[in-house]
């Protein structure tokens, strides 16, 4: 077991709502992570969280939004939903330090469908 | 940029024949490589690491791989195939010691054991 839980496990919104998916990371970590997995596709790196500040982001609208809280757990928000949000959105928690960081270790999912 | 290729969507063996799925990377640092595998509805599961320490990387489940720096190549073997080796399995590439871990992923190989 990673210790990485998600909640909820799926959800069906409809286009136009706004989502809130959450995140408990590891024990011990301070980082996390999370990825956009189309149906067939690898996973697409969102944004990162380091400390409760964004330390990465990739190729996303601003209507991806994100929170880490000072437990490291963390949330994505989702606004204006589209039906290509439709996804499985994986939490990935990692601890960075000053003289090592660790690989990351990934949650279950949340399966979102946009209708 | 850092970014990983992998060739074949799908690759089909019989029970106890050799797995071999092919990784290429391409990164203008050092890299980090990584497998990860994810069985249906699941998140991804960690087999095994590359952070420039030994080119042959043993992993989880019998899996191993080589990092060949002259062939940019991080591929996944397993002497015998099981079937319960079914599932999809995903190459990642990070930045290597110093960089902040967010792996880029390929677009995953579906493993299909035949009896």
């Amino acid at each position: 077991e990673t210790g990485v839980t998600q909640s909820p496990t799926h959800l069906i919104k409809t286009r136009g709502q706004q989502v809130t998916l959450r995140c408990s990371s590891q024990s011990g970590h301070n980082t996390v992570s999370w990825y956009q997995q189309a149906l067939g596709q690898g996973p697409q790196f969102i944004f990162q969280y380091y400390r409760e500040e964004e330390n990465g982001r990739g190729n996303f609208p601003p209507r991806f939004s994100g929170l880490q809280f000072p437990n490291y757990s963390s949330e994505l928000n989702v606004n204006a939903l589209e039906l290509d949000d439709s996804a499985l959105y994986l939490c990935a928690s990692s601890f960075q330090g000053a003289r090592m960081n660790t690989e990351a270790f990934f949650g279950q999912g949340t399966r979102l469908t946009v209708v | 940029a850092q970014s990983v290729t992998q060739l074949g969507s799908h690759v089909s063996v019989s029970e106890g024949a050799l797995v071999l799925l092919r990784c290429n990377y391409s990164s203008s640092v050092p890299p980090y490589l990584f497998w990860y595998v994810q069985y249906p509805n699941q998140g991804l599961q960690l087999l095994l690491k590359y952070t420039s320490a030994a080119t042959l990387v043993k992993g989880i489940n019998g899996f191993e791989a080589e990092f060949k720096k002259s062939e940019t190549s991080f591929h996944l073997t397993k002497p015998s195939a099981h079937m319960s080796d079914a599932a999809e399995y995903f190459c990642a590439v990070s930045k290597g010691a110093g960089g902040s871990y967010i792996p880029t992923f390929g677009r995953g190989t579906s493993l299909i054991v035949h009896p």
